[in-house]
C-alpha cells in the first residue's frame, strides 16, 4: 500500500510562495496521476492540479496561474508551489494518488498565510 | 467548472439509509463515469469509498453504493451505524483532464 507524506512550511507570508513536497513510499510513481488538494478551513476539497508520472501537468483554471507542480522522480517526490499567496490561500493542503479515484492520500498540511 | 451542489446535511438513524445527492452538468457527471465518493471525519484526510459511479474499493462495506442518473450521482449508506458520522464528497471528471468536487454533505447519525 502506497503511503504519501507531505512536508513543508506551516506559515507563509502573503504575496510569497507557497512550497510543499509530497514523498511516495511502498509503491512505484509509473502510471499513476500525482494530485494537489487543498481544504480552506471548514470548507469543501478543491482540486488544484496533478503531474502524471511521464511529466504531463493539469491545473485547476482558477489557480492554473499561480501554480506549479513538478516531479523528482530519483526521491519519489513531487511538489507543489503556488505563487502571490493572499489569506485565501490558507487550507490544509492533501496530495493524493489518482487512475480513476483518488485512492490513496497524504495526512495534510495546515498551511497559513499571515504576516 | 463549477463545484457540483451537494446538500450541506443529511441525517438519519442507526440501522436506517440514507442518500445523499451530488449535481452537476453534462459537462461533468452526466458526461461521464467518473464519479468518486469520499468520507472524511474531522481532522482527517478523506477516503474514498466508491469509484466510477459504483464501484467499492477493497474495505468498503456494501452498506455503501453509489448511483447515477442524468446529472445526477448518489451515495446511499444503508444499515447506518455511529462511525458513519462524517462528512462526504462527492467528485466528477469534467473533461480536459480537469476534476471537480461537491461542497460537501455533513451526515448526522441521530
Amino acid at each position: 500500500q502506497v503511503q504519501l507524506q507531505v512536508s513543508g512550511p506551516g506559515l507563509v507570508k502573503p504575496s510569497e510562495t507557497l512550497s510543499l513536497t509530497c514523498t511516495v513510499s511502498g509503491g512505484s510513481t509509473s502510471g499513476y496521476y500525482w494530485t494537489w488538494i487543498r481544504q480552506p478551513p471548514g470548507k469543501g476539497l478543491e482540486w488544484i492540479g496533478y503531474i502524471y508520472y511521464s511529466g504531463n501537468t493539469n491545473y485547476n483554471p482558477s489557480l492554473k496561474s499561480r501554480v506549479t507542480i513538478s516531479a523528482d522522480t530519483s526521491k519519489n517526490q513531487f511538489s507543489l508551489k503556488v505563487t502571490s499567496v493572499t489569506a485565501a490561500d490558507t487550507a490544509v493542503y492533501y496530495c493524493a494518488k489518482n487512475k480513476v479515484a483518488f485512492d490513496s492520500w497524504g495526512q495534510g498540511t495546515l498551511v497559513t498565510v499571515s504576516s | 467548472q463549477s463545484a457540483l451542489t451537494q446538500p450541506p446535511s443529511a441525517s438519519g438513524s442507526p440501522g436506517q439509509s440514507v442518500t445523499i445527492s451530488c449535481t452537476g452538468t453534462s459537462s461533468d457527471v452526466g458526461g461521464y463515469n467518473y464519479v468518486s465518493w469520499y468520507q472524511q471525519h474531522p481532522g482527517k484526510a478523506p477516503k474514498l469509498m466508491i469509484y466510477e459511479v459504483s464501484k467499492r474499493p477493497s474495505g468498503v462495506p456494501d452498506r455503501f453504493s453509489g448511483s447515477k442518473s442524468g446529472n445526477t450521482a448518489s451515495l446511499t449508506v444503508s444499515g447506518l451505524q455511529a462511525d458513519d458520522e462524517a462528512d462526504y464528497y462527492c467528485n466528477s471528471y469534467a473533461g480536459s483532464n480537469n476534476v471537480v468536487f461537491g461542497g460537501g454533505t455533513k451526515l448526522t447519525v441521530l
